[in-house]
């Protein structure tokens, strides 16, 4: 089975610090994401990407910046964190980016 | 943006019952669909998927509904139990890129 790890599975954070929410996955899929999950919004790609070095802005990149220095690890960094950064934030991860994404369990990010 | 997912926000069955979870897609060149289903605390799960040449798929309890017409997607749980209790979302390919709606969520009353 794909496994997706996200390192933390709550944070609290303050406003402008440098937040870093690193995601694994462990099945060699080139692709992986990041998506932020709110009530009544959905899902929400922020960043993917579909190889090493490599990141692809999503449909509200504004405020993130993302890091694949390693095919297994996809990091998402706040540059400088808000309050309306607080979310649940989703790593998925696909073998193809026509293929079902495989997601991580979450990291429920607060920031005061 | 894609506009996905028109599902009602809940849903109540009683245990042993059939349940229907519906969704609403707006782009009549998506060619293939996935239900997902997310329990309290953890990340969404792969149910099940279809594809745009088919109109129905079944797997162990679930049979997904593909109408094409009226761009209408069905997520439909046979014999109900305490452990579907979730929120069901469906995810519509688009291109290269999945939309996601924002989910129903299922109560299965004892």
């Amino acid at each position: 089975d794909v496994k997706v790890t996200q390192s933390s599975r709550y944070l609290v954070k303050r406003t402008g610090e440098k937040v870093f929410l690193e995601c694994v996955q462990d099945m060699d899929h080139e692709n992986m994401f990041w998506y932020r999950q709110d009530p009544g919004l959905g899902l929400r790609l922020i960043y993917f990407s579909y190889d090493v070095k490599m990141k692809e802005k999503g449909d509200i990149p504004e405020g993130y910046s993302v890091s694949r220095e390693k095919k297994e690890r996809f990091s998402l960094i706040l540059e400088s964190a808000s309050t309306n950064q607080t979310s649940m934030y989703l790593c998925a991860s696909s073998f193809d980016s026509t293929w079902p994404q495989h997601f991580g369990d979450g990291t429920r990010l607060s920031i005061l | 943006g894609e506009s996905v997912g028109l599902h009602l926000p809940t849903l109540s069955v009683q245990e042993g019952d059939n349940s229907i979870i519906n969704c609403a897609y707006s782009n009549s060149a998506s060619d293939y669909f996935i239900w997902y289903k997310q329990e309290s605390g953890k990340g969404p799960q792969f149910i099940i998927d279809i594809r745009s040449n088919m109109d129905k798929r079944q797997g162990q309890r679930v049979t997904v509904l593909l109408n094409k017409t009226v761009k209408h997607l069905s997520l439909q749980i046979a014999a109900t139990q305490p452990g579907d209790s979730a929120v069901y979302f469906c995810a519509e390919l688009t291109g290269n890129q999945f939309y996601f709606g924002t989910g129903t969520s299922l109560t299965v009353i004892p």
